[in-house]
């Protein structure tokens, strides 16, 4: 069957080290992959996009990486703040019109100072 | 307003009530998705407008749940006899191009059902 799976539920670390988050997926051939952040109670909110043939995309202190082989993708914050602390989705299509974005579970990052 | 407006914020209906749920677009956004979030998942996908066309419906987990956005802006997600396995919270997002495969989806806040 299809599956997105996000390392853990939570993940827990000091203010200033690099967090990185995992995102893995069978019986997926996307062409895509996203990573959003919710707030408890907020709609998730964009923040980078990666495609297929781009194995890695950075954007700030974010970086994101995709391993179409490994079928993962690792999202990373470097120099983290307690302000980062939230839900990290992954996402990704499940099908090639893009009708159809699929989600994981999400991984909740608390980052204390 | 400059986002995704959805509304109402919060419903609470007794099992068996009809419910509709609004969301408004950003204005001029083609590709409109509707999601349900239940407590502590991640979002899951129910269906796809590219403008007025219903192009992906295959989310929908029965023939209760039912969506239209018949003048391509504004839809409204519709659960019919609301069961407690309903309470969740129903997500929209909207996007300028066709489909999710070529940019961000932007957010509404989301409406809470709550059946009692």
């Amino acid at each position: 069957s299809q599956k997105i799976e996000q390392n853990s539920e939570a993940l827990n670390i000091q203010e200033g080290k690099t967090a990185t988050l995992t995102c893995n997926y069978t019986n997926y051939s996307p062409a895509y992959l996203q990573w959003y952040r919710q707030d408890p109670g907020r709609g998730p909110v964009f923040l980078l996009l990666i495609r297929e043939n781009e194995k890695e995309k950075r954007k700030e202190r974010l970086k994101v990486t995709f391993d179409t082989t490994l079928k993962q993708s690792l999202f990373h914050i470097t120099a983290s703040q307690p302000a980062d602390s939230a839900t990290y989705l992954c996402a990704l299509d499940a099908n090639q019109a893009g009708t159809a974005l699929i989600f994981g579970k999400g991984t909740t990052l608390s980052v204390s100072s | 307003g400059a986002g995704v407006s959805q509304s109402p914020r919060y419903k609470v209906a007794k099992r068996g009530q009809d419910v509709a749920l609004r969301c408004d677009p950003i204005s001029g956004h083609v590709s409109l998705f509707w999601y349900q979030q239940a407590l502590g998942q991640g979002p899951e996908f129910l269906t796809y407008f590219q403008n007025e066309a219903q192009l992906d419906k295959s989310g929908l987990p029965s023939d209760r749940f039912f969506a239209e956005r018949p003048e391509g802006s504004v839809s409204t997600l519709k659960i019919q006899r609301t069961q407690q396995e309903d309470s969740a919270v129903y997500l929209c997002a909207s996007s300028p191009l066709e489909g999710s495969n070529t940019g961000e989806l932007f957010f509404g806040e989301g409406s809470r059902l709550t059946v009692l």
